[in-house]
Order: structure tokens, then sequence, then C-alpha cells
């Protein structure tokens, strides 16, 4: 059983804070890699993807790397705002057909 | 141009019913994929389907579960003979191509089904 792992679970850090948490796949059924952003009562919107060992992405302040290798990637949040409260995802992609999520950080910024 | 729309949002059963559950895809994507999330726990892949053909469903359970994406209408999600344990967020997604890089899933609002 392919599983994918998140961590930490929850994250509570003060307005202004960069923040970072990680994401932990197996290497070798690694094909690509997805971080969404999931608000509460809204729907997960995709954030990156990224596919080459040695990838780092970047929107605004998020930013994310991605070692293949080792099968790990970092999700980077510099100066968090209260907006950037949310659950991050991380979603596997095998080159199959079924995506397989982790069970995703839940990060509270508090102003 | 319309997102990923799932109805109904909320769905209550009662033990033994059956529940529908709709999700018509993003303008121009023919791949939908359902997602279940129960309480406390990240999304898990249910099954996978192109217009008119189940890909992949190895996330469904064996029994009571099933789901078609007809060629014309939105995809359905069935549960017959909803039991306590089916009570979770529904998810759909939808995405133009399967599988591989760049292959973006846009999620629906979910459907949230109480079985009492």
């Amino acid at each position: 059983i392919l599983n994918v792992e998140q961590s930490p679970q929850s994250l509570h850090v003060q307005e202004g804070d960069s923040t970072n948490f990680t994401c932990s796949f197996p290497s070798s059924n690694f094909y690509a890699l997805h971080w969404y952003r999931w608000e509460t009562a809204k729907s997960p919107e995709a954030l990156f993807v990224m596919t080459l060992n040695g990838d780092e992405k970047k929107k605004g302040r998020i930013s994310a790397t991605l070692n293949t290798k080792e099968g790990y990637s970092y999700l980077y949040i510099k100066g968090s705002q209260p907006e950037d409260s949310a659950t991050y995802l991380c979603a596997l992609d095998t080159g199959g057909f079924k995506t397989i999520f982790g069970a995703g950080t839940r990060l509270f910024v508090k102003a | 141009n319309a997102g990923v729309m799932q109805n109904p949002r909320h769905l209550v059963r009662r033990r033994g019913q059956e529940a529908r559950l709709r999700c018509s895809p993003m303008k121009g994507h023919s791949h939908v994929y359902w997602y279940r999330q129960l309480p406390e726990e990240g999304l898990k892949f249910m099954v996978y389907l192109q217009k008119e053909n189940i890909i992949d469903e190895s996330g469904m359970p064996k029994e009571r579960f099933s789901a078609e994406f007809p060629k014309e209408g939105p995809s359905i999600l069935r549960i017959q003979q909803v039991v306590r344990g089916d009570s979770a967020a529904y998810f759909c997604a939808s995405s133009q191509s399967a599988g591989g890089a760049g292959n973006e899933q846009f999620f629906g609002p979910g459907t949230r089904l109480t079985v009492l």
C-alpha cells in the first residue's frame, strides 16, 4: 500500500513567522507531486505540480522544493498571514490513474 | 466558466436508503475522480472515470458503491443501502487529461452525506 505522509499534522504560528512542512512519499513510485491548498468550507485548489528532482516552484510567499531520490517535498511559507490558514495537501501521482493524498498539514496563523 | 459542480451539497439519508451524488466536471474535462473524506482523515481515492468508462475503481468498496459517467449528463456516485459508516464528505474532481505531470485536478465543493 502506497503511503504519503505529511508532517506536522497541525501547526500554529504567529503572523509574520515563516514556516515549512514536509511531505514524504515512496521514491520508487514517483511520477509527479502536487501541492493543494484547502480552506475550510471550500474545495482544494492546486498550488504546484513538480516532476523533476531538485524542482523549486514559487507563488508569491509560498514555495516548494522536491527531492525525488529521498522521497520528500517541503512547502515553505514566508511571512505567514492569517489568510494563509488552511490545510495544505500533498498528492503523489504514480503515473497511473490514482492520485494518493496525504492527510494534510493544518496551518493556523494567528494575527 | 463554471468550475466543478456537485449536488446536492448536503444529503441526509436513513440507514438502508440509497444516496446519489452528482458531479458535473469543468467544461472540456472528460476525466472525473471521486474521493471520500472520512471524519478526521484525508482524501481517499475511490474511482476514476472517463466518459462512459470506469478506468480505475480500486478505491471503491466492493459492495453497495457504484459510479458512472454517461455520455450525456453528470457523473453519479451511487451508494445503496447506506450505513452510518458511509457518512463522509464526497469530493469530485475533474481534469483535462489523465495522469502524469500537469494533470491538475479541479475539485468540486463536495457533498456531505449524513446517514441517520
